[in-house]
């Protein structure tokens, strides 16, 4: 099975801009394995932020936003608030199994 | 309002056998793929499978194929995970999500594997 990479952790100051990136063992992330991008409170449900590469979830808030950069998908956050401080994670797709990141921790500092 | 409805907590015993369950309400029960994900103690998101419940067709993540049973009542509009029989390292929130956008999430059941 493949292995899907994050950052272990992130630190952004607020109204700050950080890139999260998400790797896959096999090489380069395209488009086809759909990545998607999700954000855990603890205590919560995993809430989709991202699917698809790029597309937004009717409640993601614009400062979100996804692409594919450098071989890797990204999640782009510009304007930080203190209540993006969470566990972030990637999910892609290979012809069937998906498989998550371990997820990135981002404090907003 | 498209809706998953879990069900509620479990605590069983190594080697016990366990069913749980994911009710749809709100929309189609047969037009979306359900996915099960498991998330260990203090641990990140496991990608365990899906099923449609048009035809029950399945696809296993290869670390869960064998380990569980993914089906679906559409009948009731209800998605199962099972174990038949339960390991310590069952211990786990799993929860179950509708595809393809995994728009709508379950609450998560928390499943306790104790001696």
């Amino acid at each position: 099975q493949a292995v899907v990479t994050q950052e272990p952790s992130l630190t952004v100051s607020p109204g700050g801009t950080v890139t999260l990136s998400c790797g896959s063992s096999t090489g380069t992330v395209t488009s086809g394995h759909d990545p998607y991008w999700f954000q855990q409170k603890p205590g919560q449900a995993p809430r989709t932020l991202i699917y698809d590469t790029s597309n937004k979830q009717s409640w993601t808030p614009a400062r979100f936003s996804g692409s594919l950069l450098g071989g890797k998908a990204a999640l782009t956050l510009s304007g930080a608030q203190p209540e993006d401080e969470a566990e972030y994670y990637c999910l892609l797709s290979y012809n069937g199994p998906r498989v998550f990141g371990g997820g990135t921790k981002l404090t907003v500092l | 309002e498209v809706q998953l409805v879990q069900s509620g907590a479990e605590v069983k015993e190594p080697g016990e056998s366990l069913k749980i369950s994911c009710k749809v309400s709100g929309d189609s029960f047969t037009t979306y793929y359900i996915a099960w994900v498991r998330q260990m103690p203090g641990k990140g998101l496991e990608w365990m499978g899906t099923i449609h419940p048009s035809d029950s067709d399945t696809i296993y993540s290869p670390p869960f194929q064998g380990q569980v049973t993914i089906s679906a009542d559409k009948s009731i509009n209800t998605a199962y995970l099972q174990w038949s029989s339960l390991k310590a390292s069952d211990t786990a929130m799993y929860y179950c999500a509708r595809l393809p956008t995994l728009d709508y999430w379950g609450q998560g059941t928390l499943v306790t594997v104790s001696s």
